[in-house]
């Protein structure tokens, strides 16, 4: 079975600076997908950004970008000018390339955004 | 696109009473999702449709739970003699699948309350 772990429970930036949130994950596959997912007060899980495991190329989606480590199983998520609208709590996921969209999360990071 | 809507947005219920948790999809997508989130924790994965055939249960499913979608459009997930450690966040999400992975969307989840 795959695990993902996230080992940073909280984490602050100063508005206008960069974090990085970490995310390791364990399995056997070769073919898969990560994601970072947000889930803000508001309780709704928004798509941040994904990666293709066969992509060696790192995603990025505006301020959001990843640096994917696949020998390492090793997927971080770095907010450059980070933003109030950021703070929420972040989840790492994995899924299987097996034909549906079943995710593994992590246990989250809640980011504080200090002004 | 409305987005994914689920009802209630809370739920309060006594031990051992039954409740139902609707999860209506983004019109057009033919895959539904249900996940559990405990406080604290990623959403866990318990079911999924492809239309009206539900394709995969997880064993955290356990036999007093039920979910349909009948005629592959909304979805009802039912949960029988509630106990207090079914209290969690239950989220719906939705996807259009066309044979190749596409992104979830998430609803704002129904909050399960069993005192």
């Amino acid at each position: 079975a795959q695990t993902v772990t996230q080992s940073q429970p909280e984490m602050s930036v100063q508005e206008a600076e960069t974090v990085t949130l970490s995310c390791t994950y364990d399995t056997s596959e070769s073919d898969y997908y990560l994601f970072w997912y947000k889930q803000p007060p508001s309780r709704q899980m928004i798509l941040v950004i994904r990666q293709e495991a066969y992509k060696q190329q790192n995603a990025t989606e505006n301020r959001f970008s990843v640096n994917f480590q696949k020998a390492a199983k090793s997927f971080s998520l770095k907010i450059s000018d980070s933003q109030l609208g950021d703070a929420a709590m972040y989840f790492c996921a994995y899924s299987s390339n097996f034909g549906n969209e079943k995710l593994t999360f992590g246990t989250g990071t809640r980011l504080t955004i200090i002004p | 696109d409305t987005g994914v809507s689920q009802d209630p947005r809370h739920k309060i219920t006594k031990r051992g009473q039954n409740v139902t948790f609707r999860c209506d999809p983004i019109s057009e997508h033919n895959r539904l999702y249900w996940y559990r989130q405990t406080l604290g924790q990623g959403p866990e994965f318990l079911t999924y449709f492809q239309n009206e055939a539900q394709l995969e249960k997880s064993r955290l499913l356990s036999d007093r739970f039920s979910a349909e979608r009948p005629k592959g459009s909304f979805s009802t997930l039912e949960i029988q003699r509630t106990e207090q450690g079914d209290s969690a966040m239950y989220l719906c999400a939705s996807s259009l699948w066309q044979g190749t992975m596409t992104p979830l969307h998430f609803g704002n989840g129904t909050r399960l309350t069993v005192t």
